[in-house]
């Protein structure tokens, strides 16, 4: 079945760059999310990859998909305190045809030192 | 931000009683998804809906049952609350466009 992976804790320092780490299972997933969550707060989607591109840049954010291994890393450029907060992945697991329905990570809490 | 509200925000009820959650958007999106957050597990989908009077199951359905009788609202029932469905629940709407959903800011519900 379908399943996503992420490592549950990362912390970094002000300034440093974060690489939150993602693995999933179905090869067929057309679209992957990055989502972020912000202490009693909703889910906030920050960017996407179509699965037929290795790489996505929006301001500081790197986001990095490897189809062979199912890979999917989002590197946040020069961390500020601000960017404290949980991180999901995502994946639309059934093609152009589904529904929508999303399977999500654990999500990985991301602390930023000062 | 995606026009979506939740309500109530908090709740606390006791065991066996219903439970109802109401998710409100203005987007006019044609879909519309239950999730609970739980430690440990991230976000579950519950229940989805693909149009009015359109519904189907999610991975977690056990217990809860959807309702859609106007586009703009998705209702999540809980026949008789249990203990196992403290959580924080979100609704969630999509628009077609790349799969792409927008979250609401989530119900606390507390069962004792």
């Amino acid at each position: 079945g379908e399943d996503v992976e992420q490592s549950l804790f990362l912390s970094v320092r002000e300034g440093d760059s974060s690489v939150i780490n993602c693995t999933y299972t179905d090869s067929s997933s057309t679209y992957l999310y990055w989502y972020k969550q912000e202490p009693g707060a909703g889910l906030q989607l920050l960017t996407y990859i179509f699965s037929n591109m290795d790489m996505k840049q929006d301001q500081r954010l790197t986001v990095l998909l490897n189809k062979k291994d199912k890979h999917l890393s989002l590197r946040i450029a020069d961390t500020q305190t601000g960017d404290s907060a949980i991180y999901f992945c995502a994946e639309s697991p059934y093609g152009s045809s589904n529904t929508g329905k999303l399977i999500f990570g654990q999500g990985t809490t991301l602390q930023v030192k000062p | 931000d995606a026009g979506i509200t939740q309500s109530p925000r908090h709740k606390v009820t006791e065991t066996g009683t219903p439970v109802t959650l109401r998710c409100h958007q203005t987007e006019n999106h044609r879909y519309m998804y239950w999730y609970r957050q739980d430690p440990g597990h991230g976000l579950r989908l519950i229940h989805y809906s693909y149009g009015v009077k359109d519904t189907d199951k999610g991975e977690v359905s056990d217990g809860y049952s959807v309702s859609r009788s106007k586009t703009e609202d998705f209702l999540l029932t809980l026949e008789s609350a249990t203990s196992s469905q403290t959580s924080v629940y979100f609704c969630a709407i999509g628009t077609g466009r790349e799969e792409t959903q927008y979250f609401g800011p989530g119900t606390r519900l507390l069962v004792l």
